[in-house]
């Protein structure tokens, strides 16, 4: 199957720091790309949904503000978490597809703490 | 709202067992289910899925079918193996699985020798 790669696996960073999360689909062109979040023992919630040199669509609650969405490219979105704080902790994980292949491939998370 | 609600684990079997993991959804439209498993360290992969009533989806022993009228989408395996510990997530789509997905909680499962 197809395959997205997503760094940093962890991460933890200071309290009004931020950070950058990357996603790559490897090899096929990704024209839409999901972050979710997860807590723990709860479900994956989709944060926001990003299409090719658009502006990233924000699910209901998720400050866009906060969480910056970048996809500059067919294989390459980003999420950053601006000012992080505590609550920020949490799992990460991006999801890409294309027209073609008729599902999204996950990538493989990213597990943010802020201290 | 679409929402997709699966049994708590974790879920400890014994090699061999017979394994059933519940899920029951709700949704506006007439959805696609899915399951996902996610092993150790690695991503959600998608195990199998079902895009009509009735539909059976089936993977490396794996199988589960779309019922309807109960609103479900079981998973089950016959005979389960150690290399089967991970976590299973059920998801639905309305539109398909390239569009935005709903999940459950994920269910995890342990099976020991």
């Amino acid at each position: 199957g197809a395959v997205v790669s997503q760094h940093p696996s962890r991460v933890i960073c200071k309290s009004g720091t931020s950070v950058k999360i990357e996603c790559r689909s490897l090899d096929f062109q990704a024209t839409t790309m999901f972050w979710y979040r997860q807590f723990p023992k709860q479900s994956l919630m989709l944060m926001a949904t990003s299409n090719e040199g658009s502006k990233a669509t924000y699910e209901q609650g998720v400050e866009k503000d906060k969480f910056l969405i970048n996809h500059a490219s067919l294989t390459l979105s980003t999420l950053t978490v601006t000012s992080a704080h505590p609550e920020d902790s949490s799992f990460y994980i991006c999801s890409a597809r294309t027209a073609s292949l008729g599902e999204a491939f996950f990538g493989q998370g990213t597990r943010l703490t802020v201290v | 709202g679409d929402s997709v609600t699966q049994m708590e684990g974790p879920v400890t079997l014994s090699e061999e067992a017979c394994l059933t993991i519940n899920c029951t959804y709700t949704a506006t439209g007439y959805p696609s289910l899915f399951w996902y498993v996610q092993y150790p360290g690695e991503g959600l992969q998608l195990l199998l899925k079902a895009t009509k009533a009735d539909d059976k989806g089936s993977n490396k022993g794996f199988e589960a079918t779309y019922r309807k009228e109960t609103t479900s989408f079981h998973l089950e395996k016959g005979s389960v193996q150690v290399s089967d510990s991970a976590v299973y997530f059920c998801a639905l789509s309305v539109g398909g699985g390239g569009n935005k997905l709903t999940f459950g909680t994920g269910t995890q499962l342990k099976v020991e020798l």
